[in-house]
């Protein structure tokens, strides 16, 4: 089966940083992504982790560590326009099916107040 | 260079007539994914198409559902006898097959409301 957790809210101030955490226990790996989406919007792509490490990009920057099942999103220099949620996935292997499914944790919503 | 569009944007049924929603792919995008989302919980999986085929459609409900990917035009996820179970958004996501990371890139959604 799949289990993603994520923490369900979150608070941090314009200017700072936030580090929004994922486990996963799931039945296969093959690479973990991270969206953004605003209320009533798209989940938009933000990074791609499938090897151990940090990848980073801009005031963003995602860590994976495939032997923990974990990952987090780093988010510098906070903007209020940050404000939103944050949505992990996993991609299971490759299967005989040929899907590339993608399974979601429920999200953390991320406020940033002034 | 136009991202993944999805129409209607909000659809209101009244129970047991049908709903129908549709994907336009990013262009040069092949494959097509759709998932729906319900309020409170994450994106969760329903169906996989590739043009004018269904390659797993293992999270889609037997009974009801339907999609298809024709050779031309959008993507239609299709509800009959829709009910209020099915009030959702449904995000459509689009890959390209020459992408190795195979990332989805996903359309703003149809927000489904069953009277």
């Amino acid at each position: 089966g799949q289990n993603i957790d994520q923490p369900t809210e979150m608070t941090a101030t314009e200017g700072a940083i936030v580090q929004i955490n994922c486990t996963y226990q799931t039945s296969g790996f093959n690479g973990l992504f991270w969206y953004q989406q605003h209320a009533g919007e798209a989940p938009t792509f933000l990074s791609y982790n499938v090897l151990d490490g940090l990848e980073e990009k801009g005031r963003f920057s995602s860590f994976l560590s495939r032997s923990k099942g974990y990952s987090y999103l780093l988010l510098k220099e906070l903007q209020m326009k940050d404000s939103a949620s944050y949505l992990c996935a996993v991609r299971a292997p490759y299967s005989g099916a040929g899907s590339y499914q993608l399974t979601f944790g429920k999200g953390t919503k991320l406020s940033v107040i002034p | 260079n136009a991202g993944v569009m999805q129409n209607p944007r909000h659809l209101v049924r009244r129970r047991g007539q049908e709903a129908r929603l549709r994907c336009s792919p990013m262009k040069g995008h092949s494959h097509v994914y759709w998932y729906r989302q319900l309020p409170e919980e994450g994106l969760k999986f329903m169906v996989y198409l590739q043009k004018e085929n269904i390659i797993d459609e293992s999270g889609m409900p037997k009974e009801r559902f339907s999609a298809e990917f024709p050779k031309e035009g959008p993507s239609i996820l299709r509800i009959q006898q829709v009910v209020r179970g099915d009030s959702a958004a449904y995000f459509c996501a689009s890959s390209r097959l020459d992408d190795p990371t195979d990332t989805q890139y996903f359309g703003p959604g149809t927000r489904l409301t069953v009277l």
